[in-house]
């Protein structure tokens, strides 16, 4: 079945990068666009940006840009999010969703990322 | 872009519909088919519900239907039952590799 397994829960010191990646499975990696969505501890849904896996071209939420960068292996199937410059309004879980008709069919679990001195 | 504008709570007794309303403008919600709704639980990851406005995934109750009118999109809950009280969000095309959320609604069974 399809599925996206993400890494581990991430500490981060301010001004840090983190690497938090979404490896694909269960489809044809190439066939869908995948975003990336944060969600701040109470906080809603937000969009951070969307990645092509076939040529791998990207666009980000204007918010993130400077800040961001999604990248993409085909040959593991794994869509990456760098996110630098961290301060503490990023602490977050991050997710990984796979596009599906403009829609986000499947989702990875989530990566909680905490930004603290 | 700005966060689509959901209310931050709605309520209904078991067996009532409720509705939540998504309003955006001509440039995303408005200008485009391609609404898509979400239910998420505490701790869960989001679950699709509804996309290009009023398509159901397979497996999800015909309970859940969507619509759209001008720059709203509107997701109605039909015969609510008590694993139904989650947060609901929307989430809109907003032009080439762009997308938004709405803020999201509160939704409590009574």
């Amino acid at each position: 079945q399809e599925q996206l397994v993400q890494s581990g829960a991430e500490v981060k010191k301010p001004g840090a990068s983190v690497k938090v990646s979404c490896k694909a499975s269960g489809y044809i990696f190439t066939s869908y666009y995948m975003h990336w969505v944060r969600q701040a501890p109470g906080q809603g849904l937000e969009w951070m940006g969307i990645i092509n896996p076939s040529g791998g071209s990207t666009n980000y939420a204007q918010k993130f840009q400077g800040r961001v960068t999604m990248t993409r292996d085909t040959s593991t199937s794994t869509v990456d999010m760098e996110l630098s410059s961290l301060r503490s309004e990023d602490t977050a879980v991050y997710y990984c969703a796979r596009d599906y008709m403009y829609g986000l069919d499947v989702w990875g679990q989530g990566t909680t990322v905490t930004v603290s001195s | 872009q700005s966060a689509l504008t959901q209310p931050r709570s709605v309520s209904g007794s078991p067996g009532q519909s409720v509705t939540i309303s998504c309003t955006g403008t001509s440039s995303d919600v408005g200008g485009y088919n391609y609404v898509s709704w979400y239910q998420q639980h505490p701790g869960k990851a989001p679950k699709l519900m509804i996309y290009d406005v009023s398509k159901r995934p397979s497996g999800v109750p015909d309970r859940f239907s969507g619509s759209k009118s001008g720059n709203t999109a509107s997701l109605t809950i039909s015969g609510l039952q008590a694993e139904d009280e989650a947060d609901y969000y929307c989430f809109s095309y907003a032009g080439t590799y762009t997308r938004v959320f709405g803020g999201g609604t509160k939704l409590t069974v009574l």
